[in-house]
């Protein structure tokens, strides 16, 4: 398998545009995490579905943040309008019911100017 | 409610040297138990994990940690560290009755001296 997918591994982007950051499940898993990693504030869980269904989103920052899973294969973070504050890198991790394992993606890579 | 605290935020020792990276966790309910690893520019990939059964668990590479449910501890350690460990490391919690949801701790950096 070829682990969870993000992409872009990069994004650099001007205060006030939407940004949205992708991921790609490993296949078979039935819970996706989205999370949010920065020195000050170290590794947050914003939101996270199961079977496609939000679970918790009180994690997510404020309603600038909108997460969707239209099927079990993709799933996509936006951010719009997009601040400098929300510099981050931005991590997906999915995992099964019978499992705790999670297995995080590479992270998105974002800076907000 | 749950939480995890990783007692050091950076740990530096010299390359052959023994290290310890401690951690605590609170829960009213039965716990599972992680230790993650995340080298430069990477996601975090699982190092070891405590489900059931023997309260000392190891890894491929070394590491060891310890389930110790009276002082809710769950610390990790390596007799001998080399320069490749050098990485942040995280300790996590899942209550048993939880399913998928992990609680991480700050991260403690492991920072190693030739």
């Amino acid at each position: 398998d070829a682990g969870v997918i993000q992409s872009p591994r990069h994004e650099v982007t001007e205060m006030g545009q939407e940004v949205t950051l992708r991921c790609k499940p490993i296949s078979g898993h039935d819970y996706l995490f989205w999370y949010r990693q920065t020195m000050m504030r170290g590794l947050e869980l914003l939101i996270y579905f199961n079977n496609n269904v939000p679970i918790d989103d009180s994690g997510m920052p404020e309603d600038r943040f909108s997460a969707k899973m239209p099927n079990a294969s993709f799933s996509t973070l936006k951010i719009q309008p997009s601040e400098p504050r929300d510099s981050a890198v931005y991590f997906c991790a999915s995992t099964t019911s019978s499992s705790y394992e999670q297995y995080f993606g590479p992270g998105t890579r974002l800076t907000v100017t | 409610a749950q939480s995890v605290t990783q007692l050091d935020s950076q740990v530096p020792v010299f390359e052959e040297a023994p290290v310890e990276l401690r951690c605590n966790y609170s829960s009213s309910v039965s716990v599972y138990l992680f230790w993650y690893v995340q080298y430069p520019n990477q996601g975090l990939q699982l190092l070891l994990k405590y489900l059931s059964g023997s309260t000392l668990v190891e890894s491929i590479n070394g590491f060891e940690a310890e389930f110790n449910k009276s002082q809710t501890s769950f610390h990790l350690r390596k007799p001998s560290v080399h320069i490749s460990d050098t990485a942040e490391y995280f300790c996590a919690v899942a209550s048993t009755g939880n399913t998928g949801k992990l609680i991480f701790g700050q991260g403690t950096t492991l920072q190693v001296k030739p």
